[in-house]
């Protein structure tokens, strides 16, 4: 059971705008940024999303994060084919839980 | 450019300790912006978070592992390394090094290609 919720699954079409939702609680996304991995299959995590809504160098702006209280989206548009990934959401956590939780991952198709 | 690559035994018996090695080339380890950390991912499941180290040799793990885990870093061979004893099928998984920003430690911007390590019999 992760600390923060994903939905396992979130599909779209080409060019469509999908979301993914991430919850957690006051002691992680409530008191800290949240950052999102994008995982390609049988390749490793790729930082996609720092600091709620920072986008590393190289990543298309396609991609965004929003924060809200103690949940946080990522939002895709414009969507391709080669977003077809998992996306885990990750944050410090200031209890017991932590340092750093990742949710359970979400599994992005491209229908 | 920054690489990191696992290595270490695929194979560990029930009971034995595990022990990986995450060497850090085109950079140094010694660096005062980052900490050096431990993912890894069960087969078909989602990360979790194992630990991270200073050069100093500082760390910090996740509560539910600390008592089985050490990491510990080796400057001269620009090495980190990651122990945890008395493992079981539950630890089997792809086990990632990668690199944690000391200002933000869910900041993992550089990663390992990941390694497999099964415990089995």
């Amino acid at each position: 059971q992760s600390v923060l919720t994903q939905p396992p699954s979130a599909s779209g079409t080409p060019g469509q705008r999908v979301t993914i939702s991430c919850s957690g609680s006051s002691s992680n996304i409530g008191s800290n940024y949240v950052y999102w991995y994008q995982q390609l299959p049988g390749t490793a995590p790729k930082l996609l999303i720092y600091r709620n809504n920072q986008r590393p160098s190289g990543v298309p702006d396609r991609f965004s994060g929003s924060k809200s209280g103690t949940s946080a989206s990522l939002a895709i548009s414009g969507l391709r084919s080669e977003d077809e990934a998992d996306y885990y959401c990750a944050a410090w956590d200031d209890s017991l839980s932590g340092p750093v939780v990742f949710g359970g991952g979400t599994k992005l198709t491209v229908l | 450019q920054l690489q990191l690559q696992e290595s270490g035994p695929g194979l560990v018996k029930p009971s034995e300790t595990l022990s990986l090695t995450c060497t850090v080339s085109g950079g140094s380890i010694s660096s005062s912006s980052y900490y050096w950390g431990w993912i890894r991912q069960p087969p078909g499941k989602g990360l979790e978070w194992i630990g991270s180290i200073y050069y100093s040799g500082s760390t910090y793990y996740n509560p539910s592992l600390k008592s089985r885990v050490t990491i510990s870093v080796d400057t001269s061979k620009n090495q980190f390394s990651l122990k945890l004893s008395s493992v079981t099928a539950a630890d089997t998984a792809v086990y990632y090094c990668a690199r944690v920003a000391v200002a933000d430690p869910s900041y993992m911007d550089v990663w390992g290609k990941g390694t497999t390590v099964t415990v089995s019999s």
